[in-house]
Formats: structure tokens, C-alpha cells, sequence
């Protein structure tokens, strides 16, 4: 158990529609990523916060957003969405932003669009 | 642009042989190189990392192999088991990345049959 949390673990929603994930990173953890884990394209960065902060952004699509609360949850809302957007989504964690530190992966989130 | 190359993308060796991985980086600005070993269903899971200051790690039966100047790395997989049948990727970090968030290989499925 790497201490990640991410709810839901499976969601089948239709296209068009808005859904979003939840993360719990590790206690102590101040960063906090968002990946995409998809057949064709791998496991692709999304975002990152640190500390509530937006940090680095990678190839985020403009219908995905995301954010950090001050109890250092996170949260992805992804909108309008499409069928290729079906993917598992992965929340990670490490306790500093710099290179180096370990980054936790929660077990990811299974979006279904149908 | 896939800045992190990983190849084969699947790989079936004999229990008790050796398994490696490679991959290669374009972005030099890249200073920490770790492994993931991810089982179905699960999260990616930190293996073994190296930065580019050794030219060699070992833990256990893994070892990371690291060539700078060829912008290359290796992971070895020693006495290989059926245990570690499961997708392994490589990544890369580092600020000139533009991302604090970790840049992945492809991955590699690898089957070890007993």
C-alpha cells in the first residue's frame, strides 16, 4: 500500500458529461501529480501541485482541470468528455517538489466513457 | 515528442535468466532515472533509481546500468522469476524538463516463464 488514496476506483460515465477524481496523497506528502495511463499513449503527466500551488503542468488537455486544497487533497475534474478519454488516472505523491524525491502512486481511477 | 525511448515492449525470458530493459533520453537536462514496476490492476511502484553521477546501481537481483554519454540506461533483472512478470517503465525527471512531474517510457511487459 503506497498510501496513495484515489476514489472513485471505476467510473463509466457517457460523453459529454463531467466527472471528477479524488486523491488523498500520502500523509506529509506536499506534492501532488496527476497522470493518465492509456494502451496507446503510456503514462502521460498531467499536472502537478505542490502545496496548493500549481507547479508544472504537462499535456493537460484545456477540458482538464485540477486543483490542491488546503488539506492537501486533490482533486481532477475532467469536462465534455470524449471517448478517448477513457483511461486510468493515477494521483501520485512525494514530499518536496524537487528532482529526486520519491513519487507514490495511488492505484488509479478507471474511467469508463461510453 | 516521447523524450523518454524504452524498448522491447515486451519481453518473455526463462525463469532463471537475465531480463533487461532499455531506454534512452534526449533531454540532458534529465538528473534522476527511476524505475516502475507495475502489477495489473495495481499503481506503478518505485523499483530501483540511479542518478547520472554512478554509472551503476544494484539492489538485490536489479541493477540499473547508466551510460551519460549515450544518454542510455538499463535495468537488469537478475535469476528472473515468475514474480516479476509485470509492466516495467522507465523515467526520467528534472526541472529542463519542464515538469517536476516524471517523463515515462512506453513500458515493457515482461513474462517469465517457469
Amino acid at each position: 500500500d503506497s498510501g496513495v488514496t484515489q476514489t472513485p476506483k471505476h467510473l463509466i460515465t457517457a460523453t459529454g458529461q463531467r466527472v471528477t477524481l479524488r486523491c488523498s496523497p500520502r500523509s506529509g506528502d506536499l506534492s501532488v501529480y496527476w497522470y493518465q495511463q492509456s494502451l496507446d499513449q503510456g503514462l502521460q503527466f498531467l499536472i502537478q501541485y505542490y502545496n496548493g500551488e500549481e507547479r508544472a503542468k504537462g499535456n493537460i488537455l484545456e477540458r482538464f482541470s485540477a486543483q490542491q486544497f488546503p488539506d492537501l487533497h486533490s482533486e481532477l475534474n475532467l469536462s465534455s468528455l470524449e471517448l478517448g478519454d477513457s483511461a486510468l488516472y493515477f494521483c501520485a505523491s512525494s514530499a518536496w517538489g524537487t528532482s529526486g524525491n520519491t513519487i507514490y502512486f495511488g492505484e488509479g481511477s478507471w474511467l469508463t466513457v461510453v | 515528442q516521447q523524450q523518454v525511448k524504452q524498448s522491447p515492449q515486451s519481453l518473455i525470458v526463462q525463469k532463471g535468466g537475465i531480463s533487461i530493459i532499455n531506454c534512452a533520453y534526449e533531454n540532458t537536462a534529465f538528473d534522476y532515472f527511476p524505475w516502475y514496476q507495475q502489477f495489473p490492476g495495481k499503481g506503478p511502484a518505485l523499483l530501483i533509481a540511479i542518478r547520472p553521477d554512478v554509472s551503476e546501481k544494484k539492489e538485490g537481483r536489479f541493477t540499473i546500468s547508466f551510460n551519460k554519454s549515450a544518454k542510455q540506461f538499463s535495468l537488469h533483472i537478475m535469476d528472473s522469476q515468475p514474480g516479476d512478470s509485470a509492466t516495467y517503465f522507465c523515467a526520467a525527471r528534472g526541472r529542463g524538463g519542464g515538469a517536476d512531474g516524471l517523463t515515462f517510457g512506453k513500458g515493457t511487459h515482461l513474462i517469465i516463464q517457469p
